[in-house]
């Protein structure tokens, strides 16, 4: 059975820190994995897909990595800025392949 | 725009009531998806759905029901059944290739609670 596992829960880092968010899972026989952003009350947006076949994504200041052999995915954020206070999940697929499994999340806060 | 509607965005139910909490999309996608959210945990899947007409339990279906009617709606039942119904419900979007591969889309939400 899948399982997504985040690291740390929490992070409180001053504005213009560079800064690493962790995510591991247990069947490494995945097609992609995801990570989104939440805001407090809100839905979930995407932030980055990264196909098995990639090792890392970039969008922006975000970059994720991949490492399937290790069950491991960053989501590294250069810079961060306040408007970056978030929780930030990932999400891998489940082993049938036919839904996503979710971590618990990150909730990042960046002071000014 | 394209996009997933969730409606309402709060939506409050009384003891021993059925509610139904309505999703829509407009992207075309084949699957969706119903999610539970609740503080402190990760998403938990509900009910799925990867083609008209036909939908999956999930994780946590039990005290719930879906319908999919046509493509682009899914609508989610909390019944009375269901003895905790009080959190948010997420309702999400892909396309179906036969396997998880593509990107997830998700709408904003509905917090639900019992009064």
């Amino acid at each position: 059975k899948q399982e997504v596992t985040q690291i740390p829960a929490a992070l409180s880092v001053p504005e213009g820190e560079n800064l690493v968010l962790n995510c591991s899972f247990t069947d490494s026989a995945i097609y992609n994995l995801q990570w989104f952003r939440q805001d407090p009350g809100k839905g979930l947006t995407s932030l980055l897909l990264i196909q098995s076949s990639q090792r890392e994504q970039t969008s922006g200041r975000l970059n994720a990595s991949l490492d399937k052999s290790s069950g491991r995915s960053t989501l590294y954020i250069a810079a961060s800025q306040p408007g970056d206070s978030a929780t930030y999940l990932c999400a891998a697929p489940n082993q049938a392949g036919t839904a996503l499994i979710f971590g618990k999340g990150t909730t990042l806060s960046v002071s000014s | 725009d394209g996009g997933i509607t969730q409606s309402p965005k709060y939506l409050f139910r009384k003891e021993g009531q059925n509610v139904t909490l309505s999703c829509e999309q407009n992207l075309n996608h084949d699957a969706m998806y119903w999610y539970r959210q609740d503080p402190g945990q990760g998403l938990r899947l509900i009910y799925y759905s990867q083609i008209v007409n036909d939908f999956q339990k999930g994780d946590i279906a039990e005290g719930y029901s879906v319908s999919r009617e046509k493509k682009e709606s899914f609508p989610l039942t909390v019944t009375s059944a269901q003895k905790n119904p009080t959190a948010f419900y997420l309702c999400a979007s892909t396309p179906w290739t036969g396997e998880m591969n593509t990107e997830a889309f998700f709408g904003q939400g509905t917090r639900l609670t019992v009064v």
